[in-house]
């Protein structure tokens, strides 16, 4: 079953402007993580945050994380057309030893 | 280098035809676990595997085995492949299964005819 739900399914950006994806989820989480795929091939970690946390930084990445609407997003600042590829985010629960990813937001950069 | 590796990348194969998937990795990780990927559905855990010798189904085990003899590999076995397996199949280690950055594979792009 989905846990997460990423908003946009689609977004496309120019080179330099901000891009911000969400994603819902339904129980209690212990840990939300994102992760990158470029067009057909394997995920890439990009930043976890942990259900006591409200807020993380990476680079040009910045999650945050509102545990009493159940949701996170992940904003991308100056983004590049290297970021084109799809975001998903993905929630472990602590009580089932799994991890469950959304359905993505597919990020398009042009120049 | 740390790294998953799947082999294969591509494979078409009939109905019936008992295939296995390999999946190692380097990284003495613990906690591995397979994937299939299919359009609009996302990523769905198949099985997975907390250490040697334990296994557990994920959301879609239906239809697919897998061993965990060794701490570096874990292949995933289609004892009898239907076209409803078609997918992109992806597997995935962390050092201690939740809580921890999961390591991906590059993926086996799988058709059944």
């Amino acid at each position: 079953s989905q846990q997460g739900e990423e908003d946009p399914q689609a977004l496309s950006i120019q080179e330099g402007e901000n891009a911000t994806m969400n994603c819902s989820y339904k129980t209690s989480i212990n840990n939300l993580q994102w992760y990158r795929q470029n067009s057909g091939r394997g995920l890439v970690h990009l930043i976890l945050i942990r259900s006591n946390e409200r807020e993380k930084h990476s680079g040009r990445l910045r999650v945050t994380l509102d545990t009493s609407k159940k949701s996170s997003s992940l904003l991308i600042t100056a983004s590049r057309a290297a970021d084109t590829a799809s975001y998903f985010c993905a929630t472990d629960t602590g009580t089932a030893s799994k991890l469950t990813f959304g359905t993505g937001t597919r990020l398009q950069v042009t120049l | 280098e740390a790294q998953v590796t799947q082999n294969p990348r591509y494979l078409i194969t009939v109905t019936g035809k008992k295939l296995t998937v390999t999946c190692s990795q380097n990284m003495n990780h613990e906690y591995m676990s397979w994937y299939r990927q299919d359009p609009g559905l996302g990523l769905r855990q198949i099985y997975y595997s907390m250490n040697v010798e334990v296994t557990d189904k994920g959301d879609v085990p239906e239809g697919y085995k897998v061993s965990r003899k060794e701490k570096r590999n874990f292949p995933l076995i289609l004892e009898s492949p239907s076209p409803n397996q078609t997918s992109l199949y992806f597997c995935a280690s962390s050092l201690q299964g939740l809580g921890t950055e999961a390591f991906f594979g590059q993926g086996t792009r799988l058709t059944v005819v």
